[in-house]
């Protein structure tokens, strides 16, 4: 099993300023991913984060507005960009197990 | 492309069973996961299946038939606690661990 801690637990951020959001899971693993939640929809795929390589972006996503970072195993980080009212959402990040898929405990951002 | 879809919500009383379905169209599959979500929460594991027949675990049961492209989410006994949103997920494709979502259905259990 994999257990996931998430910094900062909520924030809210005026718009036009970043947040970066970070992600530590307590085993070594190959690939994680970061999902936004908006509020009352499901979880959508922002991207998957490889060590030692660049992000893949799901449609919709670019990196100049989701940068991330995978310095190692156990690390990534997010950052939302010069957020809107818009990114107000829960981001989650995750990663794989043998048979499941583990989540961090979300970060919930209040952008106004 | 992918599209998984899910009743959007569904209500049921104390003690009852409730039968949560999911219908997949996806161009891979390797398995398919029931998550249970709580307003404000992260998303808890309920169970996972690949291959066809159902997995019960305590109150909780999945069923999966991948030639029909459908599973179910079976809860007995109902608790006011479960109470929530359940999200069906469908891995496959070419990024190993990538799961794609349902829009989750949000069930209310009255007393």
């Amino acid at each position: 099993s994999a257990v996931i801690s998430q910094k900062p637990s909520r924030d809210i951020c005026q718009r036009g300023t970043s947040l970066t959001i970070q992600c530590q899971v307590d085993s070594q693993v190959t690939m994680m991913f970061w999902y936004r939640q908006q509020p009352g929809q499901s979880l959508t795929l922002i991207a998957t984060a490889n060590q030692g390589s660049e992000a893949t972006y799901e449609s919709g996503f670019v990196i100049d507005k989701f940068p991330i970072s995978r310095p190692n195993l156990t690390f990534s980080t997010l950052t939302v960009s010069n957020m809107s009212p818009e990114d107000s959402s829960i981001y989650l990040c995750s990663c794989t197990g043998v048979t499941e898929q583990y989540f961090g405990p979300g970060t919930r951002l209040t952008v106004t | 492309g992918q599209n998984i879809d899910q009743p959007t919500e569904m209500t049921a009383t104390e003690g009852a069973i409730v039968q949560i379905n999911c219908t997949y169209q996806t161009s891979g599959f390797n398995g398919l996961f029931w998550y249970q979500q709580h307003a404000g929460e992260a998303p808890t594991f309920l169970s996972y299946n690949v291959l066809d027949g159902l997995e019960e675990k305590g109150r909780f049961s999945s069923f999966l038939s991948r030639s029909k492209g459908y599973s179910y989410l079976l809860l007995k006994e109902l608790q006011m606690k479960d109470s929530a949103s359940y999200l069906c997920a469908v891995t496959g494709g070419s990024t190993l661990g990538r799961l794609y979502f349902g829009r989750g259905t949000q069930l209310t259990v009255w007393p």
